[in-house]
């Protein structure tokens, strides 16, 4: 069976410090893939990045960074120097490539970036 | 480029009447198509998938279904809303070719309160 775990419910950090975003996933699948998104007070769900299973690379985009690790099963999300526009809502979610067409998601961390 | 559009963004209605709302995809053909609900706890629940006209997967049992009429509308129904269909329901969809690599991209969400 697939899962996804976002153990942290809520953060709340202060304008400028770093934080990081849990992502734990459970398959036994060897292809699949891991996706991160935003979802902002207005609702929409925003697609921020994807890694395959094959690739371990970590990946930094802006102040985005993301730490894939198959030995742990993690798939973590750091925002270095948040912002306001920061907060949010973050959903991680897995996919099968068997399958191809089910998409599991965590339930979400809430993150509050306070000024 | 390709667009989703949902609508309507908020609905209010009461117990009893029954729901239609709608989502269509432009700019690809043959998508994968999903309705997802979003109930106040913040975790998302697949209701329905399509992987093409009139082919229906139903996920969770309930008195919502959901349609696809044409390549690139879903509709999701209800004959008579129980106050428990209350939620945030988002519409969204992947591509059906190629590996599964494909993220999902989500609608704006439609807002609904059965009152």
């Amino acid at each position: 069976a697939q899962k996804v775990t976002q153990a942290q419910t809520e953060i709340s950090v202060v304008e400028k410090e770093d934080v990081t975003l849990d992502c734990v996933y459970e398959t036994r699948d060897t292809t699949y893939y891991l996706f991160w998104y935003k979802q902002p007070p207005s609702g929409e769900l925003v697609f921020l990045i994807r890694r395959n299973s094959f690739d371990e690379q970590n990946e930094i985009s802006g102040r985005y960074s993301w730490n894939f690790q198959k030995s742990t099963s993690s798939f973590n999300f750091t925002i270095t120097a948040s912002q306001v526009v920061d907060s949010a809502v973050y959903f991680c979610a897995l996919k099968i490539d068997r399958t191809g067409n089910q998409f599991y998601f965590g339930t979400g961390t809430s993150l509050t970036v306070i000024p | 480029s390709q667009t989703i559009h949902q609508w309507p963004a908020t609905l209010v209605q009461p117990v009893g009447s029954p729901l239609s709302l709608e989502c269509t995809v432009e700019g690809t053909s043959n998508p994968n198509l999903y309705w997802y609900r979003q109930a106040a706890g913040r975790g998302l629940q697949l209701l329905f998938y399509s992987v093409g006209i009139g082919q229906i997967s139903s996920e969770v049992p309930q008195n919502l279904s959901a349609s696809r009429p044409q390549d690139r509308q879903f509709i999701l129904s209800s004959k008579k809303l129980l106050l428990s269909d209350s939620g945030f329901y988002l519409c969204a969809w992947s591509v059906t070719r190629g590996p599964g690599r494909s993220p999902l991209h989500f609608g704006n969400g439609t807002r609904l309160t059965v009152t």
